[in-house]
């Protein structure tokens, strides 16, 4: 399989507790994003990579998540202290970037977090 | 704020029918791409159209640009039940750095 995979799928924490995501994107791919999703919304945007570098990280997010791409391949989401709002799907997605024009991107299925 | 709005945000029609959904979006945008996503599950990219195209076709989708009304929608032709799914506009603008901002989507329920 050569497209987007997320680990694990599923994941309960009780609240408080630390968690993290790991993301494969594409292996071609430059670019690397994370996205949240809330029944009923559409994808909101976290952060994204261009190879290592993180380029961008919304203003939304708190400081108690970060995300790491070591040496341009995987990428790992990490929550820390999670809390019930921390609830959604969190998404990862890579495309190609080239010049000015951006490829479509490809989305993994997700890994759904449930803070109890 | 989500740079791409969708209209409707919901939709039911009958299987055969057309489905129509509309997207608006605010600044200059280096392209528009449109994902379906079935209920609990990862975005499927549809369609990308750039800024200098007005139309595009795949299969039963087309989508139509219109820069000047920063404007898109996306035609589903002879609706299948197997295309209920939320159906989501994104854009890659030039002021977002070639990040995809997407809007809120339209929730679309072809029935049988």
């Amino acid at each position: 399989d050569t497209g987007v995979s997320q680990d694990p799928r599923h994941k309960i924490t009780k609240r408080g507790q630390n968690v993290t995501f790991r993301c494969d994107p594409i292996s071609e791919h430059n670019r690397l994003y994370w996205y949240r999703q809330t029944l009923g919304q559409g994808p909101e945007f976290l952060t994204y990579f261009q190879n290592e570098a993180q380029l961008e990280k919304s203003r939304l997010l708190s400081d108690r998540f970060s995300a790491e791409r070591p040496k341009g391949s995987f990428s790992t989401l990490e929550i820390q202290r999670t809390e019930q709002g921390d609830s959604a799907m969190y998404l990862c997605a890579s495309s190609l970037k080239g010049g000015r024009m951006n490829t479509e991107a490809f989305f993994g299925q997700g890994t759904r977090l449930t803070v109890v | 704020s989500q740079q791409g709005e969708e209209d409707p945000q919901a939709l039911s029609i009958q299987e055969g029918e057309n489905a129509t959904m509309n997207c608006s979006y605010k600044t200059s945008i280096n392209n528009l791409q449109w994902y379906r996503q079935n209920s609990g599950r990862g975005l499927v990219h549809l369609i990308l159209i750039r800024s200098n195209e007005r139309e595009k076709h795949s299969g039963r989708l087309r989508v139509t640009l219109d820069t000047s009304k920063k404007s898109s929608s996306l035609l589903i032709t002879a609706s299948r039940a197997a295309d209920t799914a939320s159906y989501f506009c994104a854009t890659d603008a030039y002021n977002q750095g070639g990040k995809l901002i997407f809007g809120q989507g339209t929730e679309l329920s072809v029935k049988p």
